[in-house]
């Protein structure tokens, strides 16, 4: 079936840029979305990408889609403490089974 | 606008109960997804609802069933309890526009532990 695959972890310093990294084997995928998961809290989408777009920017926030390597990075410019999270990846296939996905990235602020 | 609320937020049960979780979508939301989400995991998907139907379905076993009510709101029923059933119970309401991409919006979810 589909996977989506995630690092488990990205620490990076205040000021700094931070790029969470996510790669999917489903070659169908029609969206793809990025997901904040602060804790005890459910999901907040971040933004989403079309597969035919290539990149997508959204004020801090950039997404780049390499469809070729089924590669998809999040870009938080300027990282801030209350960026402090997990972020998932998540993909619709063509199936549209709902979505799929990877176990997330926690993203630690160093001061 | 509340947004999306589930109900209970948290739940503790015994194995081989039953359970019952709600969920209210955003208002103007017709579309109802169930996701579960284990610890240390991403969401996985259950199943989805529209116009009262199950409209899409996961991986998962016939113990998970669900309903929507005209008014949108939707339950999830889990049946004959496993320890492997405890996790978050995540509601996703959304309105499909052709071309712009299913925007779900997530509520805060049901914590079930089962003992």
């Amino acid at each position: 079936g589909e996977d989506v695959e995630q690092s488990l972890f990205l620490s990076v310093r205040e000021g700094d840029s931070s790029v969470i990294n996510c790669t999917y084997t489903d070659s169908s995928s029609t969206y793809l979305y990025w997901y904040k998961q602060e804790p005890g809290a459910g999901l907040q989408l971040l933004t989403y990408i079309f597969s035919n777009m290539d990149m997508k920017q959204d004020q801090r926030l950039t997404v780049l889609l390499n469809k070729k390597d089924k590669h998809l990075s999040l870009r938080i410019a300027d990282t801030q403490t209350g960026d402090s999270a997990i972020y998932f990846c998540a993909e619709r296939g063509g199936g549209a089974d709902g979505l799929t996905f990877g176990k997330g990235t926690h993203l630690i602020i160093q001061p | 606008d509340a947004g999306v609320t589930q109900s209970p937020t948290h739940l503790i049960k015994t194995r081989g109960q039953q359970v019952t979780l709600r969920c209210s979508p955003k208002s103007g939301h017709d579309t109802v997804s169930w996701y579960q989400q284990a610890l240390g995991q991403g969401p996985q998907f259950i199943f989805q609802y529209y116009e009262e139907e199950e409209r899409q379905r996961g991986n998962f076993p016939d113990r998970f069933s669900g309903h929507q009510f005209p008014n949108y709101s939707s339950e999830l029923n889990v049946n004959a309890l496993l320890l492997g059933d405890s996790a978050l119970y995540l509601c996703a309401s959304s309105f499909f526009l052709q071309g712009s991409g299913e925007k779900l919006l997530f509520g805060s979810g049901t914590q079930l532990s089962v003992l």
